[in-house]
């Protein structure tokens, strides 16, 4: 069976430094990788997808950014993170068009 | 472009008591899919059902009971006899075809109480 991992599960980082958060699938291969934020008390918003290594789609322009290095592991990141960059942070993936599965999720705080 | 709304921001109900979510879409696509993922408190997101814009046809697993309408753009999710485990918030999400992303709607929150 397939299964996602998150990590770390909470962060606490102050505004301006660095954020890399890891993800990563087993038990498929090829996925359709995601990358969404949601903020306190709202819905999910889709940042990045990947359907592939190396190619990554922005959904909103941001101070993030993500890589995908290797087939079933997605990269979220930034090199100065601002207050408004904190939120639940959820990893998902899919079979090309079918329903996505979402990891446990991580939870970021910047202070 | 494509909008999810889902117009109950929080329900709270009574053990056993039967309570319907309510989900409209906006969408210019032909081909689209419709879900529904539950959002306990622990944070993960729960993958419950898909629909595609061909199949209309309503469906039932065990309490769980959806009504996929094309003629007023709704997808509504009915629980039956609702329990306090059903205490989560709960998200529509539609996937224009063409597009693997999904837009969610900004979610209900069921309060079910003993």
């Amino acid at each position: 069976s397939q299964t996602i991992h998150q990590w770390p599960a909470t962060l606490v980082q102050p505004v301006g430094s660095p954020l890399s958060l890891e993800c990563t699938v087993e038990g498929t291969s090829n996925p359709n990788l995601y990358w969404y934020r949601q903020a306190a008390g709202r819905g999910l918003q889709l940042l990045f997808y990947s359907v592939g290594i190396g190619q990554i789609s922005s959904e909103v322009p941001q101070n993030l950014s993500a890589s995908r290095p290797q087939d079933r592991q997605f990269i979220l990141s930034s090199k100065k993170l601002l207050l408004s960059d904190s939120g639940f942070y959820l990893c998902a993936w899919s079979r090309d068009r079918d329903e996505q599965y979402f990891g446990p999720g991580t939870r970021l705080t910047v202070t | 472009a494509q909008k999810v709304t889902q117009a109950q921001t929080e329900i709270s109900v009574v053990e056993k008591e039967d309570v319907t979510l309510d989900c409209v879409y906006e969408t210019r696509d032909t081909t689209y899919y419709l879900f529904w993922y539950k959002q306990p408190p622990s944070g993960e997101l729960v993958f419950l059902i898909r629909r595609n814009s061909f199949d209309e046809q309503n469906e039932i697993s065990g309490r769980y009971s959806w009504n996929f309408q094309k003629s007023t753009s709704s997808f509504n999710f009915t629980i039956t006899a609702s329990q306090v485990v059903d205490s989560a918030v709960y998200f529509c999400a539609l996937s224009p075809g063409g597009r693997r992303a999904l837009t969610f709607g900004s979610g209900t929150r069921l309060q079910v109480q003993p």
